[in-house]
Parts: C-alpha cells; structure tokens; sequence
C-alpha cells in the first residue's frame, strides 16, 4: 500500500515567521510531488509541483525535495494570516498504468497574528 | 480559462436514495478523476477516466457507485443507494496535458466540490 504521510498539526506560526511542512511517501518510484492548499470549505487549490531533488520557488514559498530520503517540504516564507488553511502533499508514481496521485490527509496550518 | 465545473454545490438525501453529481473539466483535459474527501482527510480516488474509458477504479464500490463519460467530456457520478457513510465531499479534477515530453509535469485541478450529507 503506497502511503503519503503528514503530520496533522495543527501548526501555530507567529504571522512573519517561517512555517515548515513536511511529508514523506513510501514508495521510491515516486516521480511527481505537489502541494495543494485547502481552505475550510473549499476545493484544493495547486500550490506548488517538483519533481527533480532540491529547491523550487515560487513567491514565498519553497518546495523541497529529497528522493532518496524520500521526503519533501514546503516553506512558506513572512507567512500571513491568508496562509491559515490545510496543505496536502500529494504524490504521483509515474509507473503505475493509472498513473495515480495519492494524497496525504494534510497539515492543519495557523497564522497567528 | 474556466477551471473545472461541478454542481449541484450541496446535496442532503435520506439514507438509501440515489443522487447524481455532474462534472464539466476544463476543456480541452482528456483526464478526469472523481475523489471523495470526508472529512479530516485526504482525497481519495474513486474513479479516473482517460478521454470515455475508464482507467482506474479500483476503488469504487461498484454495488451502490456508478460513473460515465459518454462523450469524453462532462461526467456523472451516482450513488445508489445511499449510505450515511457516504457523506463526504465529492471532488471533480482534470489534469492538464503538461510540459511536451515529459509526463511528470502533468498538473491536475479540482472543482469546487459537491458536499452529499446523508441522513
């Protein structure tokens, strides 16, 4: 059973600060890795995407990837009370004939002011 | 670009009815999935078609859920009868056709979901 792991959080971080999340996966075939933001209510959004080891940026947030300790992150950078919502790292193994994404259940995230 | 169409928004049904979800991707996105995300977790796959056929459905239960794709673009997903289980949100995507040549970019978009409370 592929697996995609988050911790639940929640995550408090002072409005301006850096918040750091985190996700591992099981599976090594694992090519394509994303990070959607949730909002109470709403639908995923797509935030980010890697899929070579290192950094990516994009505005204030980063996303890291270490396939061989097979682990990515998401930074968000001077983080804003709109930043309060649930991240879901999703995972997709280009090997499988469905070539499926599996999600993770998510990081509750807050700002606080 | 329109993004991905979903109705109805809400949805109450009485346990053992039936109810039906429509999707509309964005044009263009030969592949459509179908999630359901109850709550407190992650989406989970319930159905992917490629273009009208069906992909992956491993995760279906077939005796109560059915979906089609008739014409390679909108799609319904029914559920019949209902469960109080089955109280979720059901989320439409299409994935994008990605960067030419290299299928690890293909990026997938949600719709703004169909909330079912069964009672």
């Amino acid at each position: 059973q592929k697996e995609v792991e988050q911790n639940s959080g929640p995550l408090s971080v002072p409005e301006g600060a850096i918040a750091s999340l985190n996700c591992t996966y099981s599976d090594r075939g694992s090519q394509s890795f994303f990070w959607y933001r949730q909002y109470s209510g709403k639908s995923p959004e797509l935030i980010m995407s890697i899929y070579s080891n290192g950094d990516k940026e994009d505005g204030r947030f980063t996303a890291q990837l270490n396939k061989a300790s097979q682990y990515v992150s998401l930074l968000i950078r001077d983080s804003q009370p709109s930043d309060s919502a649930t991240y879901l790292c999703a995972v997709r193994d280009l090997y499988s004939s469905a070539s499926k994404i599996i999600f993770g259940s998510g990081t509750r995230l807050s700002i606080r002011p | 670009e329109a993004g991905v169409a979903q109705s109805p928004r809400y949805k109450i049904i009485e346990k053992r009815q039936s109810v039906a979800f429509w999707c509309n991707p964005i044009s263009g996105h030969a592949t459509l999935y179908w999630y359901q995300q109850i709550l407190g977790q992650g989406p989970k796959l319930l159905i992917q078609f490629q273009n009208n056929g069906v992909v992956d459905d491993s995760q279906l239960p077939k005796d109560r859920f059915s979906a089609e794709r008739l014409k390679g673009v909108d799609s319904t997903l029914k559920i019949q009868p209902a469960k109080l289980e089955d109280s979720a949100v059901y989320l439409c995507a299409s994935r994008g056709p990605g960067l030419a040549g290299d299928t690890r970019t293909y990026e997938q978009y949600f719709g703004p979901g169909t909330r079912l409370t069964v009672t």
